[in-house]
C-alpha cells in the first residue's frame, strides 16, 4: 500500500516571501500521479498542482511549483510571493495510474497548516 | 459548470441513529468518491461509484454504505451512528475515475456531529 508523509504540521511565512512544504511518499509502482490540494477554512478541497511521475519536468502553476524527486520519492511544494489568501491546510496526495475499468483512490498525507503573516 | 454540491452542509445526530448524505457531481462526471476527514485519522477513502456500481471500497465497517443513481448523484448512508463517526464527509467527482491523471473535484463537505 502507498503511504504519504508530511512531516511539517505547521509552517509560517511572511507575505511576499517564499515557503516550501515537504512531502514524501512510499510506493512500489512506477506510474502514478502526485497532487497538492489546498483546504482553506471553508473546508473545500482545491487542487493546487499535479505532477505526473513519468515527467521529469517539475510542474508549475503561477506562483506554485513543485520539486519532484522520483528516486528519493519526494514531492515538495514551493509557494512564491505568498499572499494572505494562501493561508490554508495543504495536503499532499498520491494516486495510481491504473488500467481502465477499475478505480483508484487518492491517498492523502496528514497535512501542513500554512500561516501567512503580514 | 456548477461545481460538486453536497447536502446537507451540517448535521447533528445522536448515537444509534442513521444518516444519509447526498452528493451531486459536476455535470457529465460519472465517478463519485467519498472521503471521511477527522482530526485523528485524517482523510480516508470510503468508496467510489461509477455507473451505479461500487467500484472501489476503503476499510470501513459495513455500517457505511452508498449508492449511485442513473443521473450520477450519489448518497452515502451511515447506520447505527457512533461518536467516532463525527467527521467532515467529502465527496469528489471526476469524469471516469479510472485514470490517475483525472482531477477529482471536491464538494464543500457535510459536517456530521454525533452526540
Amino acid at each position: 500500500a502507498q503511504t504519504v508523509t508530511q512531516s511539517q504540521p505547521e509552517m509560517s511565512v511572511q507575505e511576499a516571501e517564499t515557503v516550501t512544504l515537504s512531502c514524501t511518499y512510499d510506493t512500489s509502482e512506477s506510474d502514478y500521479y502526485l497532487f497538492w490540494y489546498k483546504q482553506p477554512p471553508s473546508r473545500q478541497m482545491i487542487l493546487v498542482i499535479r505532477q505526473e511521475a513519468y515527467k521529469q519536468q517539475n510542474a508549475t502553476e503561477n506562483r506554485f511549483s513543485v520539486n519532484f524527486q522520483k528516486a528519493a520519492k519526494s514531492f515538495s511544494l514551493k509557494i512564491s510571493d505568498s499572499q494572505l489568501g494562501d493561508a490554508a491546510m495543504y495536503f499532499c496526495a498520491y494516486r495510481s495510474e491504473i488500467v481502465t475499468g477499475t478505480a483508484s483512490k487518492l491517498t492523502f498525507g496528514t497535512g501542513t497548516r500554512l500561516q501567512v503573516t503580514l | 459548470k456548477a461545481g460538486v454540491t453536497q447536502t446537507p452542509r451540517y448535521l447533528i445526530k445522536t448515537r444509534g441513529q442513521q444518516v444519509t448524505l447526498s452528493c451531486s457531481p459536476i455535470s457529465g462526471h460519472r465517478s463519485v468518491s467519498w472521503y471521511q476527514q477527522t482530526p485523528g485519522q485524517g482523510l480516508q477513502f470510503l468508496f467510489e461509484y461509477f455507473s451505479e456500481t461500487q467500484r472501489n471500497k476503503g476499510n470501513f465497517p459495513g455500517r457505511f454504505s452508498g449508492r449511485q443513481f442513473s443521473n450520477s448523484r450519489s448518497e452515502m448512508n451511515v447506520s447505527t451512528l457512533e461518536l467516532g463517526d463525527s467527521a467532515l464527509y467529502l465527496c469528489a467527482s471526476s469524469l471516469l475515475g479510472s485514470l490517475g491523471r483525472e482531477t477529482q473535484y471536491f464538494g464543500p463537505g457535510t459536517r456530521l456531529l454525533v452526540l
